[in-house]
């Protein structure tokens, strides 16, 4: 059965300083790789998706890496602002599960002004 | 823009009473999901369907809680009756039919239930 684990659980810097969260999975038979965002109280926004034959996704100052061998990806968020506060979520789809995630239980960041 | 529209957004009610939250997805995505999101936890799959028939009810505790989906279009969860464990947001997510495969998800606001 597929895990997938977000470490650390939370994480505070300042703001400006660059954001690294990790997300590993143990089961490499997979068909892409998402992270969301989610504010408090809300539903998720997709912010990057990466196909398992990718190696990494770019969108501004977002950038996400996957390995999928080692069963790991990284989401990079550079120059963190308030505005950026949230929990980050990744999810794993494994290929024949017809559209069904698998979540991690997220990294809840807070940027300090 | 097109969303996923859920209601209502919160919801408390005491225990062994009867619940019920609303989805309607966005227009033609024959794919909807309800997810259960447990605070500090990530969301996991409740029930899934494909127009109006259920694809995949493997984690829904079928003993409370049911799910239809009657015109293949809006759908409606229950729970009855609830039980303190059910606290919870109940997250409503829908996909297009070429994009069903690919886990491409538009997720609503969700539904924030607190059982008393």
């Amino acid at each position: 059965k597929q895990e997938v684990t977000q470490i650390p659980a939370a994480l505070s810097v300042p703001e400006g300083e660059n954001l690294v969260l990790n997300c590993s999975f143990t089961d490499s038979a997979i068909y892409n790789l998402q992270w969301f965002r989610q504010d408090p109280g809300k539903g998720l926004t997709s912010l990057l998706l990466i196909q398992s034959s990718q190696r990494e996704q770019t969108s501004g100052r977002l950038n996400a890496s996957l390995d999928k061998s080692s069963g790991r990806s990284t989401l990079y968020i550079a120059a963190s602002q308030p505005g950026d506060s949230a929990t980050y979520l990744c999810a794993v789809l494994q290929r024949a599960s017809w559209g069904k995630l698998q979540f991690g239980a997220g990294t809840q960041v807070v940027v300090t002004p | 823009e097109a969303e996923v529209a859920q209601s209502p957004r919160y919801k408390i009610t005491e225990k062994s009473q009867a619940v019920a939250f609303w989805c309607d997805p966005i227009s033609g995505h024959a794919t909807l999901y309800w997810y259960r999101q447990i605070l500090g936890q990530g969301p996991e799959l409740l029930v899934q369907f494909q127009d109006e028939s259920v694809v995949d009810d493997s984690q829904l505790p079928k003993d409370r809680f049911s799910a239809e989906r009657l015109k293949g279009v809006d759908s409606t969860l229950k729970i009855q009756p609830a039980e303190l464990g059910d606290s919870a947001m109940y997250l409503c997510a829908s996909s297009s039919p070429g994009t069903v495969n690919t886990g491409e998800l538009f997720f609503g606001e969700g539904s924030r239930l607190t059982v008393l």
